[in-house]
């Protein structure tokens, strides 16, 4: 069946440091992809998307390309804010599937 | 503003007794799901529904029921056979289109006592 694997958290970096989360999939087909965001207390809000092979999704200042040759979409951002601080999930869905598969999802953690 | 609304926030419960948490949309989707999820970890599908008047079994249906009975509304009930409901439920829509995204709302925190 469908499965993402994320980087195991948590992530601790300062501000303005680089930040990578990875993340890969295992899918027949070629599904979407997305990563999610929560902060404390809330529901998911999606972050960005990417529909198909070499697709680069971004929002934000936090970039994924879809690489099909190594079934991977890692989360990047070149300077990371302490707002940043929140749980990251990568999913996936194939387009005839009703139903998303999600990481486990990764907490970042962004100190002064 | 259009979106969707899960009510209570926070929720108790005594041991023994069912609950009913609502989940309310007005984007005019057809997709519904809710998801279990438990401190430090992932999300598990509890239960998502397509269409009106139809629903599947996620990963976690054991010990509670859904019902679909209008577009707008896709309302849980924990019983009392779920062993463990103490959790935050995330509830999302999504539209039919094969690249649509899902949007959640706020959650619910139900705290068994």
């Amino acid at each position: 069946g469908d499965s993402v694997t994320q980087m195991e958290g948590p992530v601790t970096l300062s501000e303005e440091a680089f930040l990578t989360i990875n993340c890969t999939y295992t899918a027949t087909g070629y599904p979407s992809l997305f990563w999610y965001v929560q902060y404390p207390g809330e529901g998911l809000q999606l972050l960005l998307k990417a529909t198909k092979a070499d697709d680069k999704g971004s929002n934000k200042g936090f970039e994924a390309t879809y690489r099909k040759e190594t079934t991977s979409f890692h989360l990047e951002k070149g300077s990371v804010q302490v707002s940043d601080s929140a749980v990251y999930f990568c999913a996936l869905r194939r387009n005839n599937a009703g139903k998303s598969t999600f990481g486990d999802g990764t907490t970042l953690t962004v100190k002064p | 503003d259009g979106g969707i609304t899960q009510s209570p926030k926070y929720l108790f419960r005594k041991e023994g007794q069912n609950v009913t948490l609502s989940c309310e949309q007005n984007l005019n989707h057809d997709a519904m799901y809710w998801y279990r999820q438990d401190p430090g970890q992932g999300l598990r599908l509890i239960y998502y529904s397509q269409i009106v008047n139809d629903f599947q079994k996620g990963d976690i249906a054991e010990g509670y029921s859904v019902s679909r009975e209008k577009k707008e509304s896709f309302p849980l009930t924990v019983t009392s056979a779920q062993k463990n409901p103490t959790a935050f439920y995330l509830c999302a829509s999504r539209g039919q289109g094969v690249t649509d995204t899902q949007y959640f709302g706020p959650g619910t925190r139900l705290t068994v006592l």
